[in-house]
């Protein structure tokens, strides 16, 4: 079963404005990964954060992690056109040596 | 630096035909991931392996789908006489055994 469950499915906001996704997942993890996927096309992975960590940042990027609830979230701040794509949650359980994705939140941003 | 490379990038298979998709990780990386993506859904991990090892293979189909990590050469994801819901985009990843991990482009595969 999907371990990372993200919400919302599709997510559509004007170009300047934040988009927040968030994700869910059922087991302790090692490690959480954000990936953003255009259409079509490969994965591009955004960010890790791990088990101890509760907040990380990476340019236009914040996510957060809260373990005692199972849940991150990706905050992508003053969005752009540029960020129209799929983005994919994946908790890494560190021994069981894959991750494991969530189905997605669609994002379109409209200029 | 080549990163994780997939080809073909696009394959059509008749039905019942063999599908072979191929994967070459990173430099330095022993570590080889298959996974699955269906339209609209989220990647389903398939099979893991090193070098010349599976090492969980619990997300592979048990009929028809094999998968390889040679000594030498890419990993090869092999699909035996491929049905319509075969249809789908098989990504790789590969790692050297960290947190990091790398997917490749991508294969999709249409069955007709």
């Amino acid at each position: 079963s999907q371990q990372g469950e993200e919400d919302p499915q599709a997510l559509s906001i004007q170009e300047g404005e934040n988009a927040t996704m968030n994700c869910s997942y059922k087991t302790s993890i090692n490690n959480l990964q954000w990936y953003r996927q255009n259409s079509g096309r490969g994965l591009v992975h955004l960010i890790l954060i791990r088990s101890n960590e509760r907040e990380k940042h990476s340019g236009r990027l914040r996510v957060t992690l809260d373990t005692s609830k199972k849940s991150s979230s990706l905050l992508i701040t003053a969005s752009r056109a540029a960020d129209t794509a799929s983005y994919f949650c994946a908790t890494d359980r560190g021994s069981q040596g894959n991750l494991i994705f969530g189905k997605g939140t669609k994002l379109s941003v409209k200029p | 630096n080549a990163g994780v490379m997939q080809n073909p990038r696009h394959l059509v298979r008749r039905r019942g035909q063999e599908a072979r998709l191929r994967c070459s990780p990173m430099k330095g990386h022993s570590h080889v991931y298959w996974y699955r993506q269906l339209p609209e859904e989220g990647l389903k991990f398939m099979v893991y392996l090193q070098k010349e090892n599976i090492i969980d293979e619990s997300g592979m189909p048990k009929e028809r789908f094999s998968a390889e990590f040679p000594k030498e050469g890419p990993s090869i994801l092999r699909i035996q006489q491929v049905v319509r819901g075969d249809s789908a985009a098989y990504f790789c990843a590969s790692s050297d055994g960290g947190s990091g991990y790398t997917f490749g482009s991508g294969t999709r595969l249409t069955v007709v």
